[in-house]
Protein backbone atom coordinates (compact mmCIF):
# COMPACT_ATOMS: atom_id res chain seq x y z
CA UNK A 1 0.00 0.00 0.00
CA UNK A 2 1.33 3.08 -1.28
CA UNK A 3 -0.43 5.72 1.39
CA UNK A 4 -1.92 7.35 -1.89
CA UNK A 5 -5.69 6.99 -2.47
CA UNK A 6 -7.60 7.46 -5.68
CA UNK A 7 -11.62 6.95 -6.32
CA UNK A 8 -13.38 5.98 -7.57
CA UNK A 9 -12.05 2.48 -8.74
CA UNK A 10 -14.13 2.67 -11.93
CA UNK A 11 -16.22 4.81 -13.87
CA UNK A 12 -18.21 3.98 -16.92
CA UNK A 13 -19.95 7.05 -18.23
CA UNK A 14 -21.28 7.99 -21.78
CA UNK A 15 -19.54 10.33 -24.57
CA UNK A 16 -20.02 14.10 -24.14
CA UNK A 17 -20.53 13.46 -20.12
CA UNK A 18 -18.18 15.50 -17.27
CA UNK A 19 -16.45 12.69 -14.64
CA UNK A 20 -14.10 14.03 -11.42
CA UNK A 21 -11.31 11.58 -10.12
CA UNK A 22 -9.80 12.08 -6.69
CA UNK A 23 -6.97 11.55 -5.17
CA UNK A 24 -5.17 11.90 -1.34
CA UNK A 25 -1.93 12.05 -0.96
CA UNK A 26 0.25 10.22 1.07
CA UNK A 27 0.35 11.88 4.39
CA UNK A 28 2.61 15.04 4.39
CA UNK A 29 3.30 15.06 0.62
CA UNK A 30 2.82 18.41 -1.02
CA UNK A 31 3.09 17.23 -4.35
CA UNK A 32 0.32 15.79 -6.57
CA UNK A 33 0.75 14.20 -10.11
CA UNK A 34 -1.89 12.88 -12.43
CA UNK A 35 -0.82 10.19 -15.39
CA UNK A 36 -3.00 8.64 -17.99
CA UNK A 37 -2.12 5.00 -18.74
CA UNK A 38 -3.71 3.61 -22.24
CA UNK A 39 -3.14 0.74 -24.56
CA UNK A 40 -1.87 2.82 -27.64
CA UNK A 41 -0.74 6.29 -25.55
CA UNK A 42 1.22 4.21 -23.24
CA UNK A 43 1.75 6.28 -20.03
CA UNK A 44 1.74 9.98 -20.58
CA UNK A 45 2.27 12.50 -17.49
CA UNK A 46 -0.53 14.95 -17.51
CA UNK A 47 0.18 17.63 -15.06
CA UNK A 48 2.13 18.45 -11.60
CA UNK A 49 0.65 20.40 -8.68
CA UNK A 50 3.02 21.16 -5.70
CA UNK A 51 1.17 22.75 -2.28
CA UNK A 52 -2.17 23.99 -4.06
CA UNK A 53 -0.05 25.37 -7.53
CA UNK A 54 0.31 24.13 -10.75
CA UNK A 55 4.01 22.96 -11.51
CA UNK A 56 4.70 21.30 -14.40
CA UNK A 57 2.33 20.15 -17.18
CA UNK A 58 2.46 17.70 -19.56
CA UNK A 59 0.06 15.86 -22.62
CA UNK A 60 -2.99 17.39 -20.69
CA UNK A 61 -5.88 18.16 -23.30
CA UNK A 62 -7.62 21.26 -22.94
CA UNK A 63 -10.88 19.66 -21.95
CA UNK A 64 -9.31 18.35 -18.89
CA UNK A 65 -8.53 20.16 -16.06
CA UNK A 66 -6.94 19.37 -12.32
CA UNK A 67 -6.86 21.38 -8.62
CA UNK A 68 -5.16 20.93 -5.21
CA UNK A 69 -7.37 21.91 -2.61
CA UNK A 70 -5.56 23.41 0.66
CA UNK A 71 -5.87 19.71 2.29
CA UNK A 72 -3.79 18.80 -1.00
CA UNK A 73 -5.81 16.11 -1.97
CA UNK A 74 -6.38 17.07 -5.77
CA UNK A 75 -9.34 16.20 -8.41
CA UNK A 76 -8.92 16.14 -12.50
CA UNK A 77 -11.91 17.22 -14.04
CA UNK A 78 -12.68 15.26 -17.39
CA UNK A 79 -15.03 16.85 -19.83
CA UNK A 80 -17.21 16.32 -22.83
CA UNK A 81 -15.65 12.78 -22.92
CA UNK A 82 -14.35 10.29 -26.16
CA UNK A 83 -14.29 7.14 -26.31
CA UNK A 84 -11.10 7.62 -26.92
CA UNK A 85 -10.30 8.83 -23.13
CA UNK A 86 -11.45 5.84 -21.51
CA UNK A 87 -7.98 5.00 -19.93
CA UNK A 88 -6.30 4.26 -16.31
CA UNK A 89 -5.83 7.49 -14.69
CA UNK A 90 -3.00 7.48 -11.75
CA UNK A 91 -2.24 9.76 -9.21
CA UNK A 92 0.73 9.68 -7.54
CA UNK A 93 2.49 12.06 -4.59
CA UNK A 94 5.82 12.89 -3.24
CA UNK A 95 7.39 14.49 -0.84
CA UNK A 96 8.01 18.05 -2.01
CA UNK A 97 8.58 17.53 -5.83
CA UNK A 98 11.56 17.79 -6.65
CA UNK A 99 13.37 15.86 -9.79
CA UNK A 100 15.27 13.65 -7.05
CA UNK A 101 12.14 12.82 -5.07
CA UNK A 102 10.31 9.27 -5.28
CA UNK A 103 6.60 9.25 -6.40
CA UNK A 104 4.35 7.10 -4.91
CA UNK A 105 1.39 5.56 -7.16
CA UNK A 106 -1.93 5.32 -6.21
CA UNK A 107 -4.18 2.06 -7.68
CA UNK A 108 -5.85 4.37 -10.07
CA UNK A 109 -8.93 5.23 -11.53
CA UNK A 110 -10.39 2.75 -14.56
CA UNK A 111 -12.82 5.17 -16.62
CA UNK A 112 -14.60 3.67 -19.29
CA UNK A 113 -16.25 5.93 -22.02
CA UNK A 114 -18.95 4.41 -24.03
CA UNK B 1 12.04 17.04 -26.25
CA UNK B 2 13.58 14.40 -23.47
CA UNK B 3 12.62 10.59 -24.54
CA UNK B 4 13.08 7.30 -22.46
CA UNK B 5 13.63 4.33 -24.96
CA UNK B 6 12.99 0.66 -23.74
CA UNK B 7 13.12 -2.21 -25.46
CA UNK B 8 10.19 -4.54 -26.74
CA UNK B 9 8.88 -7.02 -25.17
CA UNK B 10 7.37 -9.27 -24.22
CA UNK B 11 10.11 -11.23 -22.48
CA UNK B 12 10.00 -14.47 -21.84
CA UNK B 13 12.65 -16.16 -19.25
CA UNK B 14 12.60 -19.37 -17.26
CA UNK B 15 13.07 -19.64 -13.60
CA UNK B 16 16.31 -18.64 -12.07
CA UNK B 17 17.07 -16.93 -15.63
CA UNK B 18 19.53 -14.07 -16.22
CA UNK B 19 17.59 -10.39 -17.04
CA UNK B 20 18.62 -7.67 -19.04
CA UNK B 21 15.73 -5.10 -19.53
CA UNK B 22 17.70 -2.24 -21.57
CA UNK B 23 16.85 1.36 -21.67
CA UNK B 24 18.29 4.17 -23.17
CA UNK B 25 17.32 8.14 -22.32
CA UNK B 26 17.33 11.39 -24.51
CA UNK B 27 17.45 14.67 -21.90
CA UNK B 28 19.32 17.68 -21.62
CA UNK B 29 20.97 18.70 -18.10
CA UNK B 30 20.93 15.94 -15.66
CA UNK B 31 18.08 14.03 -15.22
CA UNK B 32 17.32 11.74 -12.44
CA UNK B 33 16.49 7.59 -13.54
CA UNK B 34 13.96 5.44 -12.53
CA UNK B 35 12.37 2.19 -12.69
CA UNK B 36 9.17 1.24 -11.92
CA UNK B 37 6.93 -2.41 -12.12
CA UNK B 38 3.34 -2.54 -12.55
CA UNK B 39 2.03 -5.68 -11.31
CA UNK B 40 -1.24 -6.55 -12.96
CA UNK B 41 -4.16 -4.86 -11.95
CA UNK B 42 -2.41 -2.66 -9.41
CA UNK B 43 -0.46 0.70 -9.89
CA UNK B 44 3.11 1.59 -10.31
CA UNK B 45 5.65 1.28 -7.85
CA UNK B 46 8.83 2.20 -7.78
CA UNK B 47 11.64 -0.17 -7.88
CA UNK B 48 14.94 2.11 -7.98
CA UNK B 49 16.12 4.83 -8.43
CA UNK B 50 19.73 6.61 -9.36
CA UNK B 51 20.04 10.28 -9.32
CA UNK B 52 23.70 11.22 -10.87
CA UNK B 53 25.93 9.31 -12.92
CA UNK B 54 27.37 6.41 -11.91
CA UNK B 55 24.94 6.26 -9.12
CA UNK B 56 23.64 2.33 -8.73
CA UNK B 57 20.14 1.94 -7.82
CA UNK B 58 19.16 -1.68 -6.02
CA UNK B 59 16.18 -3.25 -4.79
CA UNK B 60 15.43 -7.15 -4.32
CA UNK B 61 18.01 -8.34 -6.15
CA UNK B 62 17.52 -6.05 -9.32
CA UNK B 63 20.30 -3.17 -9.87
CA UNK B 64 20.44 -0.65 -12.87
CA UNK B 65 23.77 1.83 -13.22
CA UNK B 66 22.89 5.74 -14.51
CA UNK B 67 25.95 5.35 -17.35
CA UNK B 68 25.90 9.19 -18.42
CA UNK B 69 28.25 8.49 -21.16
CA UNK B 70 26.24 6.20 -22.54
CA UNK B 71 22.76 7.25 -22.02
CA UNK B 72 21.57 3.80 -20.37
CA UNK B 73 19.86 2.66 -17.01
CA UNK B 74 19.80 -1.07 -18.21
CA UNK B 75 17.86 -3.16 -15.58
CA UNK B 76 19.26 -6.45 -14.46
CA UNK B 77 18.99 -9.13 -12.42
CA UNK B 78 20.50 -11.98 -11.50
CA UNK B 79 17.71 -15.17 -11.11
CA UNK B 80 14.68 -14.07 -11.78
CA UNK B 81 11.41 -16.00 -9.85
CA UNK B 82 7.93 -16.38 -10.99
CA UNK B 83 6.96 -13.72 -8.91
CA UNK B 84 9.21 -11.13 -10.90
CA UNK B 85 6.31 -11.63 -13.94
CA UNK B 86 4.96 -7.55 -14.28
CA UNK B 87 5.53 -4.93 -17.04
CA UNK B 88 9.04 -2.63 -15.98
CA UNK B 89 8.96 1.55 -17.28
CA UNK B 90 12.17 3.18 -17.41
CA UNK B 91 11.62 6.85 -16.34
CA UNK B 92 13.53 9.88 -16.28
CA UNK B 93 13.04 13.07 -14.35
CA UNK B 94 14.82 16.36 -15.52
CA UNK B 95 16.31 18.58 -13.13
CA UNK B 96 15.42 21.96 -15.08
CA UNK B 97 13.40 23.32 -12.24
CA UNK B 98 9.92 21.09 -13.15
CA UNK B 99 9.11 17.87 -12.74
CA UNK B 100 8.18 16.54 -16.05
CA UNK B 101 8.17 12.83 -15.98
CA UNK B 102 8.97 10.70 -19.08
CA UNK B 103 8.40 7.08 -19.35
CA UNK B 104 9.61 4.56 -21.92
CA UNK B 105 6.96 2.38 -23.44
CA UNK B 106 7.24 -0.19 -20.63
CA UNK B 107 8.43 -3.68 -21.37
CA UNK B 108 6.62 -6.84 -20.08
CA UNK B 109 8.25 -10.06 -18.66
CA UNK B 110 6.94 -13.45 -17.91
CA UNK B 111 8.53 -15.71 -15.92
CA UNK B 112 7.82 -19.18 -16.42
CA UNK B 113 8.50 -22.16 -13.65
Amino acid sequence: DSGVTQTPKHLITATGQRVTLRCSPRSGDLSVYWYQQSLDQGLQFLIQYYNGEERAKGNILERFSAQQFPDLHSELNLSSLELGDSALYFCASSDRGRSTDTQYFGPGTRLTVL
Amino acid sequence: GDSVTQMEGPVTLSEEAFLTINCTYTATGYPSLFWYVQYPGEGLQLLLKATKADDKGSNKGFEATYRKETTSFHLEKGSVQVSDSAVYFCALINSGGYQKVTFGTGTKLQVIP
